[in-house]
């Protein structure tokens, strides 16, 4: 089955210890991106990649980082997590950024940090 | 950058009721989908639709891009649609922006 697989899909942690959110995709799509989604400011793209080796900021990626090593797999780092990023995570991908194809969204990973 | 407005806001319905969603989108876009939230927060994809008519069971999707509007459209409503319904847009600028979305339709279907 075509898909996007995070995990973890619920993770409580504390501020200051590093995380990894992990993303895989089996359709062997270029383009992979992660987004956050808090009530009153909708969904915002956090960082994106245009296949391996290529990322780049997106609207909010400030206390985050990704790695593209793998086609498959896009990696949300976050090294020093602090409260104001609880929220619920989306990773993303599609064929080609530059074109118009559909996206296809994980499950969605929903972080607590106290 | 573009702007993506939905309406309405919040729909209250009962069971075996139709609604009709609509989407506004401030300029030309190259990728124009539907998502249904549901509570338990995960994204379904429910039509890739930049233009044209598209339907799948109860729900269809219409895009006029001219006019830069589309439409959800769910018949014969069940709880199970219960949640909140984005659309989303890639504007055809080139980049690799990824999707803006609305604010989303709140939709409440009571037994």
């Amino acid at each position: 089955e075509a898909q996007v697989t995070q995990n973890p899909r619920y993770l409580i942690t504390v501020t200051g210890k590093k995380l990894t959110v992990t993303c895989s995709q089996n359709m062997n799509h270029e383009y992979m991106s992660w987004y956050r989604q808090d009530p009153g400011l909708g969904l915002r793209q956090i960082y994106y990649s245009m296949n391996v080796e290529v990322t780049d900021k997106g609207d909010v990626p400030e206390g985050y980082k990704v790695s593209r090593k793998e086609k498959r797999n896009f990696p949300l780092i976050l090294e020093s997590p602090s409260p104001n990023q609880t929220s619920l995570y989306f990773c993303a991908s599609s064929l080609g950024g530059y074109t118009n194809y559909g996206y296809t969204f994980g499950s969605g990973t929903r972080l607590t940090v106290v | 950058g573009i702007q993506v407005e939905q309406s309405p806001p919040d729909l209250i319905l009962q069971e075996g009721a139709n609604s009709t969603l609509r989407c506004n989108f401030s300029d030309s876009v190259n990728n124009l989908q539907w998502f249904h939230q549901n509570p338990w927060g995960q994204l379904i994809n429910l039509f890739y639709i930049p233009s044209g008519t598209k339907q799948n069971g109860r729900l269809s999707a219409t895009t006029v891009a001219t006019e830069r509007y589309s439409l959800l459209y769910i018949s014969s409503s069940q709880t199970t649609d219960s949640g909140v319904y984005f659309c989303a847009v890639d504007d055809s600028g080139g980049g690799a922006d990824g999707l803006t979305f609305g604010k989303g339709t709140h939709l409440i279907i009571q037994p």
